[in-house]
C-alpha cells in the first residue's frame, strides 16, 4: 500500500465549479502536511500546510483528519488558473523528517 | 528571490554512460534532495543531504550517487545509465532544522537510449 494515496483524476470541472480532493496516509506517526500545486511541464510549489484545525487561504481549503488519516483540499469558484496537479504531502519525523508525496490529482477547470 | 537551478532541462544519454545531474541553490540552505517523477509514481526520493559532504539514502537510492562539496551545489550521478532510468529529475532544497517548504528546480528530463 503507498504511504500517500491520492485518486489520481482528471477532475473536469467548469469555471466556478468547487471541487474536493481527498488523500489518504498510512503512517499514524506523520506529523505535517501540505499540499503543493504542480502546474504541467513545471516544478511542485507549497500552495499550503495542512493544520489540524483546518485553514483557509482565500479560495482555497484545507482539512485533516488525524483519527481517518485524511486530509482533503477545497476550492471554490474554480478558475482556469486552478487547471494543475496538486499534489498530497506528508512529512513523517521519524523518517528524517523527510517529504512522502502522493501521485497528484490532475484538476482540468474548463470554460 | 528564491532561486534554484539544474544544469540541463533535457538530456539523452545513451546506456551505459557515466550522467551527471547538477543541481545549485542560492538560498544557503542545508537541506538538498533529489527526485525522480514517473507517471503514476509520484516523486520519490532518491538521496538527500542535511549538510556539506553529508549524504543519506532515500527510498530508490538504487543506480545512484551523489556529491555534495559545497552547501549551493547537490550533484545526482548516474554511474552507468540504463533505460529505467528515463524520467524527470527533481532537485529541492529547504532550510535546516525541522525544515519547512522545499523549493523545486525546473527539473530535467533525462531519456536513456
Amino acid at each position: 500500500r503507498k504511504e500517500v494515496e491520492q485518486d489520481p483524476g482528471p477532475f473536469n470541472v467548469p469555471e466556478g465549479a468547487t471541487v474536493a480532493f481527498n488523500c489518504t496516509y498510512s503512517n499514524s506517526a506523520s506529523q505535517s502536511f501540505f499540499w503543493y500545486r504542480q502546474d504541467c511541464r513545471k516544478e511542485p510549489k507549497l500552495l499550503m500546510s495542512v493544520y489540524s484545525s483546518g485553514n483557509e487561504d482565500g479560495r482555497f481549503t484545507a482539512q485533516l483528519n488525524r483519527a481517518s488519516q485524511y486530509i482533503s483540499l477545497l476550492i471554490r469558484d474554480s478558475k482556469l488558473s486552478d487547471s494543475a496537479t496538486y499534489l498530497c504531502v506528508v512529512k513523517d519525523y521519524n523518517q528524517g523528517g523527510k517529504l512522502i508525496f502522493g501521485q497528484g490529482t490532475e484538476l482540468s477547470v474548463k470554460p | 528571490d528564491v532561486k534554484v537551478t539544474q544544469s540541463s532541462r533535457y538530456l539523452v544519454k545513451r546506456t551505459g554512460e557515466k550522467v551527471f545531474l547538477e543541481c545549485v541553490q542560492d538560498m544557503d540552505h542545508e537541506n538538498m534532495f533529489w527526485y525522480r517523477q514517473d507517471p503514476g509514481l509520484g516523486l520519490r526520493l532518491i538521496y538527500f543531504s542535511y549538510d556539506v559532504k553529508m549524504k543519506e539514502k532515500g527510498d530508490i537510492p538504487e543506480g545512484y550517487s551523489v556529491s555534495r562539496e559545497k552547501k549551493e551545489r547537490f550533484s545526482l550521478i548516474l554511474e552507468s545509465a540504463s533505460t529505467n532510468q528515463t524520467s524527470m529529475y527533481l532537485c529541492a532544497s529547504s532550510l535546516g532544522g525541522g525544515g519547512s517548504e522545499q523549493f523545486f528546480g525546473p527539473g530535467t528530463r533525462l531519456t536513456v537510449l
